[in-house]
């Protein structure tokens, strides 16, 4: 039974340019999370996704947007990279509701020349 | 809006000696809590986590933790540290919403293990 799954495990961008980073869910999830880890400190939630659609998000700005798919996988794609994007970005799914626990891939660590 | 603390940055303990991590939350009501540990360049396990009930809660690994309402905490203790436990641990706090499961972290704590 897979786990969460992201893509890719690297990434080097420069400022200015955008990015898309994957994320496949645990086998029986239809809830996908994603957060940003910057070196040193905590995850902070970006946002949630379920039924294809952005039900909860965080202190984040436009530039950060996602998708779900159909088949609950998801994509985190932030435009315009500042040198403050470096970070780990990690998703979690998890079924849906607030006592359901989220399972978490090992991230994309994305760096910003 | 909910918060975490994690007063420790750093906590160095000697293999077979006992750890305790503390963490302390800002909510309305009670949430849910979580712990979660993270090893270099790998993801967030989860290690234990507690909704209801019994206010000691057993994890995986030998891990347990306490969730306390009048002290607003929820420390997580090891009788007896293994090198492998090395790692950095994560508190974190959940609302209690129908729908949606939006976690909030703490700073973390990273641990250090002495041989």
């Amino acid at each position: 039974d897979a786990g969460v799954t992201q893509s890719p495990t690297h990434l080097i961008k420069t400022r200015g340019q955008q990015v898309t980073l994957r994320c496949s869910p645990k086998s029986g999830h239809d809830t996908v999370s994603w957060y940003q880890q910057a070196l040193g400190q905590g995850p902070q939630f970006i946002f949630q996704y379920y039924e294809e659609e952005e039900r909860q998000r965080g202190n984040f700005p436009d530039r950060f947007s996602g998708h779900q798919f159909p088949n609950y996988s998801s994509e985190l794609n932030v435009n315009a990279l500042l040198l403050g994007d470096s970070a780990l970005y990690l998703c979690a799914s998890s079924l849906r509701g607030g006592n359901q626990p989220q399972h978490f891939g090992d991230g994309t660590r994305l760096s910003i020349l | 809006a909910q918060s975490v603390t994690q007063p420790d940055i750093h906590i160095t303990v000697s293999e077979g000696a006992s750890l305790e991590l503390r963490c302390n939350y800002s909510y309305g009501a009670t949430p849910y809590l979580f712990w979660y540990v993270q090893s270099p360049g790998q993801g967030l396990q989860l290690l234990l986590k507690y909704f209801s009930g019994d206010t000691l809660v057993q994890g995986i690994k030998g891990f347990e933790a306490e969730f306390k309402r009048s002290q607003s905490s929820f420390n997580l203790r090891k009788p007896s540290v293994h090198w492998s436990d090395a790692a950095e641990y994560f508190c974190a706090v959940g609302a209690r919403k129908a729908a949606g499961n939006k976690l909030t972290f703490g700073g973390g704590t990273r641990v250090l293990v002495k041989p």
